[in-house]
């Protein structure tokens, strides 16, 4: 089955400063990789997602980037704000008929520092 | 923070006791899922759901049941089989379509904490 890598696991920047969050996936079929943000004590939410098709996505401060050669995704926050201050998860999902599964990474939490 | 529930909140059980975790969604979506989320772990998939009546087991089914016998809802059985339940329980749904069968967008509920005393 698929196997989603996710580094660091903990992450500090000042605010202002970039982040870069990188995952790595095992199936090379995989064709949707999501990023969720979880707020202590709260749901996970979608930020950001790509598709196999394309090999990068921006919206606002944050951008997805997919080298499908690589298998690896990474997520870039920009501009960070201590609002910033999350677990952000990724995910791959592999194809096949009927197949809805997402694979998670393990998760990196980040602190923006004020 | 509509659309999507779960009950309770926090739960405790007894060794030895079955549990059911609810889950309602009020968005229409076809597709449903349990996850389990544990420290430094991650989310793994229990049970998926595509449509009523069918259900297919996720990396860590063991010890867990579910039904699915209306759209709105997923309940999920913590069984007395699960050494280890002990965990954050999530729900979510999306829809499902597309022509090229894409995955979409899963929606989680807020979750319920489980506790075996």
């Amino acid at each position: 089955g698929e196997n989603v890598e996710q580094h660091p696991s903990t992450l500090s920047v000042q605010e202002g400063d970039s982040a870069v969050i990188k995952c790595t996936y095992s199936d090379s079929a995989s064709n949707y990789f999501p990023w969720y943000k979880q707020e202590l004590g709260k749901r996970p939410q979608l930020i950001i997602d790509i598709r196999s098709n394309v090999g990068e996505k921006k919206d606002q401060r944050i951008a997805v980037t997919l080298n499908k050669t690589a298998k690896h995704f990474s997520l870039h926050i920009t501009e960070t704000q201590p609002e910033d201050s999350a677990v952000y998860f990724c995910a791959a999902s592999p194809p096949g008929a009927g197949s809805y599964q997402l694979t998670f990474g393990k998760g990196t939490k980040l602190s923006v520092i004020p | 923070d509509g659309g999507i529930t779960q009950s309770p909140k926090y739960l405790f059980r007894k060794e030895g006791q079955n549990v059911t975790l609810s889950c309602e969604q009020n968005l229409n979506h076809d597709a449903m899922y349990w996850y389990r989320q544990d420290p430094g772990q991650g989310l793994r998939l229990i049970y998926y759901s595509q449509i009523v009546n069918d259900f297919q087991k996720g990396d860590i089914a063991e010890g867990y049941s579910v039904s699915r016998e209306k759209k709105e809802s997923f309940p999920l059985t913590v069984t007395s089989a699960q050494k280890n339940p002990t965990a954050f329980y999530l729900c979510a749904s999306s829809i499902v379509g597309g022509g090229r069968r894409w995955l979409n967008e899963q929606f989680f509920g807020p979750g319920t904490r489980l506790t075996v005393l």
